[in-house]
């Protein structure tokens, strides 16, 4: 168990539907990032919050959104789903920023299917 | 600009030794690696840092050279643990700020 909580781990939504995917980072750290994974592209780094604040951009789309908390969770908004929004979205966390050269931990991720 | 891996896929008998590559066009600040298994959350290997400072994995090394960047990772005496797909990822400064971008993957299976 890497600390990092992700709910849901299944969802199932049909296109043009909005999702929330939400993530709780291991206790202290305070960088959050997320990715996406489909079979044939490996892992997209998709943005990065670092104590609530955005910090790093990645090929996320723009119908895509994210936030992080005072409490520091972070949610993912996927919104006006299509086909291809499916994938396994994972969020990891670390104690510092990217370039604090810190392990980032994994979640075990959230399995969204649109239909 | 995403990493790239060779090989993208190797099978090893128990015991023998394996190599991955990870190169750069940009330049790297550091490089990290993970293995994932089937069906997990990727796990952390090693971070390999500018300088030739290492933090990671007892049991796997890898090597950095900045110049070119490029990163090895090598697997010795490979055990069926070993299976899983390695990624590494490469940070490097893009658009004013620092991103981790991994690659595709290598798949790496250990057979008896």
């Amino acid at each position: 168990d890497s600390g990092v909580t992700q709910t849901p781990k299944h969802l199932i939504t049909a296109t043009g539907q909005r999702v929330t995917l939400r993530c709780s980072p291991r206790s202290g750290d305070l960088s959050v990032y997320w990715y996406q994974q489909s079979l044939d592209q490996g892992l997209q780094f998709l943005i990065q919050y670092y104590n609530g604040e955005e910090r790093a951009k990645g090929n996320i789309l723009e119908r895509f959104s994210a936030q992080q908390f005072p409490d520091l969770h972070s949610e993912l908004n996927l919104s006006s789903l299509e086909l291809g929004d499916s994938a396994l979205y994972f969020c990891a966390s670390s104690v510092g920023g990217i370039y604090s050269n810190t392990e980032a931990f994994f979640g075990q991720g959230t399995r969204l299917t649109v239909v | 600009q995403q990493p790239v891996q060779s090989p993208q896929a190797v099978i090893l008998r128990e015991g023998e030794d394996a190599v991955i590559n990870c190169s750069s066009s940009k330049a790297l600040y550091s490089v990290h690696w993970y293995r994932q298994k089937h069906g997990e959350a990727p796990v952390f290997l090693m971070i390999l840092l500018k300088g030739g400072e290492q933090k990671g994995h007892e049991k796997i090394s890898a090597s950095f050279n900045e110049k070119k960047q490029q990163s090895s990772l090598y697997l010795t005496a490979s055990q069926l643990s070993y299976s899983g797909t390695y990624f590494c990822g490469t940070v490097s400064k893009g658009a004013g700020s620092y991103q981790l971008t991994f690659g595709k993957g290598t798949k790496l299976s250990v057979i008896p």
